[in-house]
């Protein structure tokens, strides 16, 4: 199985600063790399494909990159409604896996 | 705009089976794979199945292959998820889960989300 691992596991940030989480693969994924955006209580949210490509209505404050094993998920500037947990996930082979998340919490 | 909505869920007890089922709409449903995903309480997301436009075509996460069955009904719209052999580590919110198409990559890029349905096992 890919193992996905995301760091930091937590951060906290002030509204307006530039966020950056890691994602690493066990082993190459093609790019096949999601980033998912969840808030307590709520279903996950889908935010970036394919590495860099954003899902329709997800605001351009948020930027994916990365290739062969190493991914990031950038947010340009905090907004209040950023504070959540975010997931990386690999679609590149079976069984799909996660990455542990990464909470980002008020400074 | 895609909507799914799970139903199903609820407290079982170990060994017991329960049903989940996701109504869909909004979208072409016979082009879209569909998937479910399930968060423990307090833990991360761990894909559970997914399956195939034409139904045909299962796939499962170790933890619970020959125990969970994943099919659909294209001409009703649902996705259901049958669970047997329950264990306390199937414990979780099921999350039924969209992909943007039905082919390799669109396949495993989920695009939309429901908002879940708990599942309990305990005695």
């Amino acid at each position: 199985d890919i193992q996905m691992t995301q760091s930091p596991s937590s951060l906290s940030a002030s509204v307006g600063d530039r966020v950056t989480i890691t994602c690493r693969a066990s082993q190459g994924i093609n790019n096949h790399l999601a980033w998912f955006q969840q808030k307590p209580g709520k279903a996950p949210k889908s935010l970036i494909y394919g590495t860099s490509s954003l899902q329709s209505g997800v605001p351009s404050k948020f930027s994916g990159s990365g290739s062969g094993t190493e991914f990031t998920l950038t947010i340009s500037s905090l907004q209040p409604e950023d504070f959540a947990t975010y997931y990386c996930q690999q679609y590149d082979t079976f069984p799909l896996t996660f990455g542990g998340g990464t909470k980002v919490e008020v400074k | 705009e895609a909507q799914l909505l799970e139903s199903g869920g609820g407290l079982v007890q170990p060994g017991g089976s329960l049903r989940l089922s996701c109504a869909a709409s909004g979208f072409i449903f016979d082009r879209s794979a569909m998937a479910w995903v399930r968060q423990a309480p307090g833990k991360g997301l761990e894909w559970v199945s997914l399956v195939l436009p034409g139904g045909g075509d299962t796939f499962y996460a170790d933890s619970v292959k020959g125990r969970f069955a994943i099919s659909r009904d294209n001409s009703k719209g649902t996705v259901s998820l049958q669970m047997n052999s329950l264990r306390a580590e199937d414990t979780a919110v099921y999350y039924c889960a969209k992909a943007s198409g039905g082919t390799f990559p669109q396949s495993r890029n989920f695009d939309s989300w429901g908002q879940g349905t708990l599942v309990t096992v305990s005695s």
